[in-house]
């Protein structure tokens, strides 16, 4: 397993609540990120952090709101998500350098009702 | 603007077989490219990258890749492939001269399926 954690591993919401995704990475990276990973689709990128300043956002619906508090954290806010949404979501880190690889948590598969 | 292709969704093989993962990039200059593993309910695994120098690059688990410029292709191979093998691959690229954050770009990934 990596050094990159995430809870929870599973989580089932309906549209009107209100949730968090946690990452943790325990290897030292300034450079955080989060996935989604939907079935027969590219891996999109939604944010990235470097040195917990957010340096990305690709154009991710208000309702998905990331939080950085240092460089070994990282959330993800849910609120008021929609079906479309269900997906396994990845998080991941790295240093800040192009030519460094990521290093990816095991995700959590997000289920909306 | 760079992107990946991975022609094929699935490859199978048999188990002690030489296997092939091909995949195809676009990038404005020299590329870095990289090749990720994934097994069921797990999050990517870095297995290789190419950066610079040696077009033959080894990685993890006896997976090596060879870059060829001409054809722009990062094909990742082995020479006897095992029943543990079986799982998602997903090749990446990203543009080094890209310039700010430089994002890298994944394909939509093969599955490999090693047939005992």
């Amino acid at each position: 397993e990596t050094g990159v954690t995430q809870t929870p591993r599973h989580l089932v919401m309906g549209m009107t609540n209100k949730k968090s995704l946690k990452c943790e990475q325990h290897l030292g990276h300034n450079a955080m990120y989060w996935y989604k990973q939907s079935a027969k689709k590219p891996l999109e990128l939604m944010f990235v952090y470097s040195l917990e300043e957010r340096v990305e956002n690709n154009s991710v619906p208000s309702r998905f709101s990331p939080e950085c508090p240092n460089s070994s954290h990282l959330f993800l806010h849910l609120h008021t998500l929609q079906p479309e949404d269900s997906a396994l979501y990845l998080c991941a880190s790295s240093q800040p350098l192009s030519r460094n690889e990521q290093f990816f948590g095991p995700g959590t598969r997000l289920t909306v009702l | 603007a760079q992107s990946v292709a991975q022609p094929e969704d699935q490859v199978n093989v048999a188990e002690g077989n030489p296997l092939t993962v091909k995949c195809t990039y676009s990038v404005s200059g020299n590329p870095y490219l990289f090749w990720y593993v994934q097994y069921p309910n797990r999050g990517l695994q870095f297995l290789l990258k190419y950066i610079t120098g040696d077009n033959l690059v080894k990685g993890s688990y006896g997976f090596e890749a060879e870059f060829n410029k001409s054809q722009t292709s990062f094909h990742l191979k082995k020479p006897s492939a095992l029943v543990s093998d079986s799982a998602l691959y997903f090749c990446a690229v990203r543009d080094p001269q890209g310039g700010g954050y430089q994002k890298v770009t994944f394909g939509i990934g093969t599955k490999l399926q090693v047939i005992p």
